[in-house]
């Protein structure tokens, strides 16, 4: 397809871990992003995999990258209430453009 | 609705040159982002503005680079002198509020190329 696309929404509870998946298009993507927006503030790079890697883990955040099936996640555990926010899958293209998916919104309750 | 507007689209200047690249955000929208995209940093948030006025400008790269929001309808992001590792894609987005979980609205972009 010619969408990244994301589940808009996901819920979970204080503790537990997350899990935002992502379906891109370009199979020779070179990076691969997960950006965070929270309320009332700008786009905040979480994390990128170069695309020669199947795995990448930050802290809390694990990515797994699937080129096979051009999917890619975000894991997020302990997830807490300050997770809450807006998660965005971007891959960039040919061009050098990015494409962005249309976001998760996670949501954590206590 | 038109959008997020930018000018220009596309800009190549010459090493040394000022550059100058406007924004028109959505109308009611109180929250404006300057963003920088380039291949090997992604999208990178220079600064953004809440109801005119700068919040974080933490994100712009040097002194070279400087913002304004004259009023609710217009930013422009300006480059004095220019570099050539200023080319990139220069994005601004605006969202209506900054109190809920809201999608950014992205304008086209700005490519530019310094030689």
């Amino acid at each position: 397809g010619e969408d990244v696309e994301q589940s808009l929404f996901l819920s979970v509870r204080e503790g537990d871990s997350s899990v935002i998946n992502c379906t891109y298009t370009d199979s020779s993507s070179t990076y691969l992003y997960w950006y965070k927006q929270e309320p009332g503030a700008g786009l905040q790079l979480l994390t990128y995999i170069f695309s020669n890697m199947d795995m990448k883990q930050d802290q809390r955040l694990t990515v797994l990258l699937n080129k096979k099936d051009k999917h890619l996640s975000l894991r997020i555990a302990d997830t807490q209430t300050g997770d809450s926010a807006i998660y965005f899958c971007a891959e960039t293209l040919n061009n050098n453009d990015m494409r962005f998916g249309a976001g998760t919104r996670l949501t954590v309750k206590p | 609705d038109a959008g997020v507007i930018q000018s220009p689209r596309h800009e190549v200047t010459e090493m040394g040159q000022e550059v100058t690249l406007r924004c028109k955000p959505i109308s009611g929208h109180d929250y404006l982002f300057w963003y920088r995209q380039t291949m090997m940093r992604g999208l990178e948030l220079l600064i953004y503005f809440n109801n005119n006025v700068p919040i974080d400008d933490s994100g712009m790269p040097e002194d070279r680079f400087s913002a304004k929001m004259p009023n609710a309808s217009f930013s422009t992001l300006k480059i004095q002198p220019s570099e050539p590792r200023d080319s990139a894609v220069y994005f601004c987005a605006s969202i209506p509020w900054g109190d809920s979980l809201d999608t950014q609205y992205f304008g086209p972009g700005t490519r530019l190329t310094v030689l």
